[in-house]
């Protein structure tokens, strides 16, 4: 049973530029949140996706934006990056159901230069 | 204040030992409580959740006292693989928004 799984690993980009990162859920699992952990702080919650529509969201600017695709995959995209945008991108599943028990992905580690 | 406040640490903690780590939440109308652990340049993973009446599993035990708006997390008998960062986590009721604290760091020393 596959956990959920992330890509890329590793991103390095520059200022200005955008960014999409993906996500699979672990298997039966239908909600998908995003998170940024800067180093030393706890994951800051992005949003939540649950039948292809953002249901809630944290406080970030509408340069972060999301989809969820039929089969519950979800990408993260974020434009005009920032370097304060460097952090561990953090993608949970869930049940919607069951939504407070989240299973995290190993993260994508982003690199604004 | 902040909605999820913890202890960063470090707590050094020799092996074989007890130690408990408190995190305070401000929103009353908060729902459910959670421990998460985060290993080094790791994912969190779920430890355990925190029940109203308080709840142990193995050598851990996590209380939830609402009048004082704090849960706590106690580790018995400490193991070198006990080290990492514990993460507080409070589910609003009024919205379902899932808060994270900063974490406390955990060191046990051999």
């Amino acid at each position: 049973d596959a956990g959920v799984t992330q890509s890329p690993t590793h991103l390095i980009k520059t200022r200005g530029q955008q960014v999409t990162l993906r996500c699979s859920p672990k298997s039966g699992h239908d909600t998908v949140s995003w998170y940024q952990q800067a180093l030393g702080q706890g994951p800051q919650f992005i949003f939540q996706y649950y039948e292809e529509e953002e249901r809630q969201r944290g406080n970030f600017p509408d340069r972060f934006s999301g989809h969820q695709f039929p089969n519950y995959s979800s990408e993260l995209n974020v434009n005009a990056l920032l370097l304060g945008d460097s952090a561990l991108y953090l993608c949970a599943s869930s049940r919607y159901r069951d939504r407070h028990e989240q299973y995290f992905g190993p993260g994508t580690r982003l690199t604004v230069t | 204040r902040k909605e999820v406040e913890q202890d960063p640490g470090p707590f050094n903690v020799p092996e074989g030992a007890t130690v408990a780590f408190n995190c305070t939440y401000s929103n009353s109308a908060s729902q459910s409580f959670f421990w998460y652990r985060q290993d080094c340049r790791k994912e969190p993973k779920l430890l355990m959740s925190v029940y109203s009446s308080g709840n142990e599993d193995g050598r851990f035990t996590a209380q939830l006292n609402r009048a004082s708006q704090y849960i706590s997390l106690l580790i018995r008998d400490s193991k070198l693989s006990d080290s990492a960062t514990y993460l507080c986590v409070v589910k609003l009721d009024r919205d379902d928004k899932i808060i994270f604290g900063k974490g406390t760091r955990l060191h046990i020393l051999p």
